[in-house]
């Protein structure tokens, strides 16, 4: 089993959608999660923490549940530029080295 | 904020040749420095860790001697691809974090063709 194990997609949405992608993860010594978008044939950017208790900003919720060991992230009211691929980072404590699932793609269309 | 710089963004080579891909940090002092490959549709994988001051190591699978990695200073760290071949042409990043627990910026990426 992978240690990061992501849907592909591609999700394929219309403009003013929900959306929302899953991330699981194997090793239970993770401590430190974070979703990271990236556009084609560009660097991953950071695009939010993910903390125990979830976080929220703006149209992104990111979750966290440690006894099923997967993360979550939702896209409220999605827009055009919202298409990309999103990483889930998973990073186990006491290592300084992160583990990146293969990305979600999105397409948000008109 | 801070930003990690990757010079070249593009480079075509002719098989056989070697290609230089230099990664900065350029508003923090990175005593580790990681270089990833991307290949289409594919997650990023892990090649290296690049140490300052002493040698790299490297992930299975990733044959150090055609991957030779330099961290000769505090901020920057280089990836030599010698002798590529058309299977070496990948999408190559670097990365490097402040500190052990923030998070990582990433430089441009690299896209290698080699023809």
């Amino acid at each position: 089993r992978k240690e990061v194990e992501q849907d592909p997609g591609p999700f394929n949405v219309p403009e003013g959608a929900t959306v929302a992608f899953n991330c699981t993860y194997s090793n239970s010594a993770s401590q430190s999660f974070f979703w990271y978008r990236q556009d084609c044939r560009k660097e991953p950017k950071l695009l939010m923490s993910v903390y125990s208790s979830g976080n929220e900003d703006g149209r992104f919720t990111a979750q966290l549940n440690r006894a099923s060991q997967y993360i979550s992230l939702l896209i409220r009211d999605s827009k055009l530029s919202d298409s990309a691929t999103y990483l889930c980072v998973v990073k186990r404590g006491g290592s300084y080295i992160p583990t990146f699932g293969r990305g979600t793609s999105l397409i948000v269309h008109p | 904020g801070a930003v990690v710089s990757q010079h070249p963004s593009r480079v075509i080579c002719k098989s056989g040749t070697s290609v230089k891909i230099e990664c900065r940090s350029l508003d923090f002092q990175a005593t580790t420095m990681f270089w990833y490959r991307q290949f289409p549709k594919k997650s990023l994988m892990l090649m290296a860790t690049s140490n300052e001051g002493s040698k790299a190591t490297y992930e299975q699978g990733v044959e150090k001697d055609k991957f030779l990695i330099n961290h000769a200073s505090l901020t920057l760290s280089t990836l030599t691809v010698t002798s590529a071949h058309p299977e070496d042409s990948s999408f190559y990043i670097c990365s490097a974090r402040p500190h052990e627990n923030t998070e990582a910026f990433f430089g441009q990426g690299t896209r290698l063709t080699v023809v």
